[in-house]
């Protein structure tokens, strides 16, 4: 079974401090995507990557940035959290970016900014 | 652009009645199309994806969905729910050359009654 696991799944933060998110996935999975999800607005992606070291900005890239350093690793960087970043934060990952192919979610991250 | 709607918010059925969840879909060739449910405080899973051959398919849980490209929908079925199915669904979209990125709808939360 794919495994797609989150640093946490909860996070209480200070506007303007600097937050990480990490997921980390076991199956050599080529993709990998963060999305957030707000009530009513479903899942927006910020970014994805398919390759290490290589980004894509998503639909709502704004305030973020991420790094891909290991095939398994992708993690989610706030530099400045706002209060408007509060938010669930949803991981992903696909074997490969074929449109057919389907994608394995971890459990989430709650981020609360304070 | 693609986009995908769910017309439902929420949905409330009886436990043994039929559902039937419904996603139209916004693109210009055959796209491939995919349901996933998210249960409370949990990631998305997989319940089922078309991509081409027999429109009608089945998925885990018992549910199945119908492709039908002259109504650009892709509705989501189950003859029998149960008290387990209470989740949120979501139907998304994908594209060729997206390298795999999908278009979510916002979602529709089920409620199922004892």
């Amino acid at each position: 079974d794919v495994k797609v696991t989150q640093s946490s799944r909860y996070l209480v933060k200070r506007t303007g401090e600097k937050v990480f998110l990490e997921c980390v996935q076991d199956m050599d999975h080529e993709n990998m995507f963060w999305y957030r999800q707000d009530p009513g607005l479903g899942l927006r992606l910020i970014y994805f990557s398919y390759d290490v070291k290589m980004k894509e900005k998503g639909d709502i890239p704004e305030g973020y940035s991420v790094s891909r350093e290991k095939k398994e690793r992708f993690s989610l960087i706030l530099e400045s959290a706002s209060t408007n970043q509060t938010s669930m934060y949803l991981c992903a990952s696909s074997l490969t970016g074929r449109a057919a192919e389907t994608q394995y979610f971890g459990p989430g991250t709650r981020l609360l900014v304070l | 652009a693609q986009s995908v709607t769910q017309p439902d918010i929420h949905i409330t059925v009886s436990e043994g009645a039929s559902l039937e969840l419904r996603c139209n879909y916004s693109y210009g060739a055959t796209p491939y199309l995919f349901w996933y449910v998210q249960s409370p405080g949990q990631g998305l899973q997989l319940l089922l994806k078309y991509f081409s051959g027999d429109t009608l398919v089945q998925g885990i849980k018992g549910f199945e969905a119908e492709f039908k490209r002259s109504q650009s929908s892709f509705n989501l079925r189950k003859p029998s729910v149960h008290w387990s199915d209470a989740a949120e669904y979501f139907c998304a979209v994908g594209a060729r050359g997206s390298q795999g990125n999908l278009i979510f709808g916002k979602g529709t939360k089920l409620s199922v009654k004892p």
